[in-house]
């Protein structure tokens, strides 16, 4: 069965270094990945996908990540963080259904707070 | 940008009261779906809908749920008897068709807080 894990409850980093939430999957064949983003009492946020091709896809306010298909990871990166970055982070993966209305299933959910 | 909106924001109700969540998925989407996230958790996938069917529905889409898509832009989530452990924040999503298919994202809304009393 397909399954998204994001080993971390709560990452915290200080304003201006590199941020990095982890996440690891496990999908037969090949993975859609995705991550998104909740901030306090909002809805969930696409960030960014990766489908196929390049393993570092770019995404929304900077953030990237990084497909190693060796290691079943997707983790999300950034170069240099900001206290707006303090939010709830969701990795998900596409369970593979075909043409039917495949679902994204979520990880647990990775807590990032930034100190200034 | 298009986006998905739901109606209410925040619904409170008693325990085994019915309810209807709204939303209005982004106009040319063909996918729709319903998620659920008890405060601070996980975010649950309880159903998906497709040419006007169900597609797939979790364990917790029991008896007492129901989705429709009663006019071509509404798509609503209807709890029969509401329980206490039905509080949480309901999330609708749609998805765009095409060449791109599954690699496509969902479009989520802003979410309903159910709170049964």
């Amino acid at each position: 069965a397909q399954s998204v894990a994001q080993p971390e409850d709560q990452v915290n980093v200080a304003e201006g270094n590199p941020l990095t939430v982890k996440c690891t999957y496990s999908v037969s064949g090949n993975p859609y990945l995705f991550w998104y983003v909740q901030y306090p009492n909002r809805g969930l946020q696409f960030l960014l996908k990766y489908i196929t091709g390049d393993n570092l896809v770019k995404g929304s306010y900077g953030f990237e990540a990084e497909f190693n298909k060796s290691q079943t990871s997707f983790h999300l990166k950034k170069p240099s963080a900001l206290v707006s970055d303090s939010a709830l982070y969701f990795c998900a993966v596409r369970t593979a259904r075909g043409s039917s209305a495949s679902k994204i299933i979520f990880g647990s959910g990775t807590r990032l707070s930034i100190r200034p | 940008e298009p986006e998905v909106t739901q109606t209410p924001s925040h619904q409170v109700t008693q325990m085994g009261q019915e309810v209807i969540l709204r939303c209005v998925p982004i106009s040319n989407h063909l996918y729709f779906y319903w998620y659920r996230q008890i405060l601070g958790q996980k975010v649950e996938f309880l159903v998906s809908f497709y040419n006007n069917e169900i597609s797939e529905k979790s364990e917790i889409f029991d008896d007492q749920f129901s989705v429709e898509r009663p006019d071509g832009s509404n798509f609503t989530l209807k709890i029969r008897s509401t329980k206490l452990e039905d509080s949480a924040m309901y999330f609708c999503a749609s998805r765009a068709e095409g060449l791109a298919g599954e690699g496509l994202s969902e479009f989520f809304g802003p979410g309903t807080r159910l709170t049964v009393l």
